[in-house]
């Protein structure tokens, strides 16, 4: 299995419903990574886990809240979202070998936020 | 702040002409230096990385330090690679990496 896989494609969540958005690669990669990427924007990093710890968080709102069960698994927890945090989710995956990895991203989860 | 600037947004060639999409980078080191393609409804994929030098679907890209630039070029286009493409640079740390993307240029190839 060759591929970063995101669930769901698509999600529509109010303001006050608590979702989670999962992602999971079967490649033996140590590192993975949560993008938001809005409308004709690049993806934008928000977070990083090593090793299955999370080692860069890039000043993201306390409503999004990450998790890393194991080495193939990363899931977004969100609560309590704006509408303005619509946008299109992308989960990368990358093997941890050198100065900086090839990423390899998912297909993304489509969230709006009502 | 260290950043990569890709001029243009929208660069439109036809079909069998030369296509040069820009980068450029501010970066006081030795950069580490990517093109990120997006193909219309697939994923975002790595195109190259300066580091490896080699051609990628016709696609090459050459660091200029004198210029600071690392443009993207291709001798003849075709229609297959309209697509979304993103410079970025890497931040390499001991546990983690992280790559920051430019704002993205989409090549359309008219026939």
């Amino acid at each position: 299995d060759t591929e970063v896989t995101q669930t769901p494609k698509h999600l529509v969540m109010g303001m006050t419903n608590k979702k989670s958005l999962k992602c999971e690669q079967h490649m033996g990669h140590r590192a993975m990574y949560w993008y938001k990427q809005k409308a004709k924007k690049p993806p934008e990093l928000m977070f990083v886990y090593s090793y299955e710890k999370l080692s860069i968080n890039e000043s993201v709102p306390s409503r999004f809240s990450p998790e890393c069960p194991n080495s193939s698994l990363l899931n977004l927890h969100l609560h309590a979202l704006q509408p303005e945090d619509s946008a299109l989710y992308l989960c990368a995956s990358s093997q941890l070998s050198g100065r900086t990895d090839t990423q390899y991203f998912g297909p993304g989860t489509r969230l709006t936020v009502l | 702040a260290q950043r990569v600037t890709q001029p243009e947004k929208l660069l439109s060639v036809f079909k069998g002409a030369p296509v040069e999409l820009k980068c450029n980078y501010s970066y006081s080191g030795s950069p580490e230096l990517f093109w990120y393609v997006q193909y219309s409804r697939q994923r975002l994929q790595l195109l190259l990385r300066h580091i490896s030098r080699e051609s990628i679907k016709g696609f090459t890209a050459d660091l200029n330090k004198g210029e600071t630039s690392f443009h993207l070029k291709k001798p003849f286009a075709q229609e297959e690679d309209s697509a979304m493409y993103y410079c970025a640079r890497g931040e390499g740390y001991s546990s983690a990496s992280k790559i920051i993307f430019g704002s993205g240029t989409r090549l359309s190839i008219r026939p």
